[in-house]
């Protein structure tokens, strides 16, 4: 059964350093999703890609965040440098935008932790 | 206002009970809604997809869109304590393929 892929699952950094997580998502699904979720809430969106282009990322801190689609496939989501406030799981979705299907398929995640 | 309102509970049942989940939503201009069950230190795994109003099954699961009152509900019938997670709403626009989250509703189910 095909499924999106993220690495690592977990992750542990110090405040002040970088840190990156890659998405390989379902295949032919042409949007990507990157979405943050702290424990105990929903996840919010950080950043929308069709293809290669980021369709929204309003809700992502570009300062420290930056994400990449370069050739339409797999993603990769960096952060840095890494703050306290940036401890969540970092959720990867992709959906297959064909005729109004817009069902939206997560992976396992990545949590990470700042200390 | 937030896109999308979901009692957090938590909610704790006895196995086999009906339960229902529910969210409301204050923008009519959202067309498609979304179930998600997910496990503790998962991500959220699909349940049910629903577009526009009226009833979805699948199993034990009921999917209900209520266009009118802007409310949704998931219904689970003979509830299981497998069925103990935290289930979340999703709602969307038709446009823009965004969608947006409730905060999630904690279910147990006790033996």
């Amino acid at each position: 059964e095909a499924e999106v892929a993220q690495s690592p699952r977990y992750k542990i950094t110090e405040k002040s350093q970088a840190v990156a997580f890659w998405c390989d998502p379902i295949s032919g699904h042409a949007t990507l999703y990157w979405y943050r979720q702290i424990l105990g809430q929903g996840p919010e969106l950080l950043v929308q890609f069709q293809d290669e282009s980021v369709v929204d990322d309003s809700q992502l801190p570009k300062d420290r965040f930056s994400a990449e689609r370069l050739k339409g496939v797999d993603s990769t989501l960096k952060i840095q440098p890494a703050e306290l406030g940036d401890s969540a799981m970092y959720l990867c979705a992709s959906s297959h935008r064909t005729g109004g299907n817009t069902e939206a398929f997560f992976g396992q995640g990545t949590r990470l932790t700042v200390v | 206002q937030k896109e999308v309102e979901q009692d957090p509970g938590p909610l704790s049942v006895p196995e086999g009970a009906i339960v229902s989940l529910n969210c409301t939503y204050s923008n009519s201009a959202f067309q498609y809604f979304m179930w998600y069950r997910q496990y503790s230190r998962k991500g959220p795994e699909l349940l049910m997809y629903t577009y526009s109003s009226g009833n979805k099954e699948d199993g034990r699961f009921t999917a209900q869109v209520d266009k009118s009152s802007k409310y949704i509900s998931l219904f689970i019938r003979d509830s299981q304590p497998s069925d103990s997670a935290t289930y979340l709403c999703a709602i969307g626009r038709n446009t823009g393929n965004q969608f947006y989250f409730g905060t999630g509703t904690s279910l147990t189910v006790i033996p």
